[in-house]
């Protein structure tokens, strides 16, 4: 069963920095590319980014360019999300997701982890 | 970016009776190797987003067939054949044909 556990969620001042982890299980995560998505409170659904399964390509929305990074450790099977210069519009449950690249498809989501920004 | 559609953004329904939802894109979905990458999920009250249907009309591992999606080149529809109360929730469009991936606005079913 494929398990996605996202953490690091949590409460940070504009201008801060948060670091995301998701944790993954149940699939060969090495072979397979990753991404995280946001949904802001009441809103839709906003793709952030998304690493190859060897982390060589990394594709990142023009709403977090510059300030977010994708990073991912096939030793561990983790993926991270690491968010700086944090903004109030930032604030959104995060989910790590899981690709499958010949679908161009998030075919699992984590239950999500929580960032607020706020003074 | 490819900007995402949907129609209506709120569709009431008496159980067991059929429903539609429509999804066009600003532009053509159909990529270089010739597939269209258009793919829809639901998202129940509390709960992540879960795939239903990929390239227009493939049902994923464990999706009822009362889900159904069809659709080309900049317009796509998803239908239930006859809802039942476990669909209610918040139905996206999402394509994956080029970065940035981008999705739809949503669409709330819920029953009348």
């Amino acid at each position: 069963e494929v398990q996605l556990l996202e953490s690091g969620g949590g409460s940070v001042q504009p201008g801060g920095s948060l670091r995301l982890s998701c944790a993954a299980s149940g699939f060969n995560f090495r072979i397979y590319g990753m991404s995280w998505v946001r949904q802001a409170p009441g809103k839709g659904l906003e793709w952030v980014s998304t690493i190859s399964d060897t982390a060589e390509n990394t594709h990142y929305a023009d709403s977090v360019q510059g300030r977010f990074t994708i990073s991912r450790d096939n030793s561990k099977n983790n993926v991270y999300l690491e968010m700086n210069s944090l903004r109030a519009d930032d604030t959104a449950v995060y989910y790590c997701a899981k690709i499958l690249w010949s679908s161009r498809i998030i075919d699992y989501w984590g239950q999500g982890t929580l960032v607020t920004v706020s003074s | 970016d490819i900007v995402m559609t949907q129609t209506p953004l709120s569709s009431p329904v008496t159980l067991g009776q059929p429903a539609s939802i429509s999804c066009r894109s600003s532009q053509s979905l159909v990529h270089s190797d010739g597939n269209t990458y258009l793919s829809w999920l639901q998202q129940r009250p509390g709960q992540p987003p879960r795939l239903l249907i990929h390239k227009i009309s493939y049902r994923f591992s464990g999706v009822p067939d009362r889900f159904s999606g069809s659709g080309a080149g900049t317009d796509f529809t998803l239908k239930i054949s006859r809802v039942e109360g476990e669909d209610v929730g918040i139905y996206y469009c999402m394509q994956g044909t080029q970065f940035p991936w981008t999705f739809g606005q949503g669409t709330r079913v819920e029953v009348k």
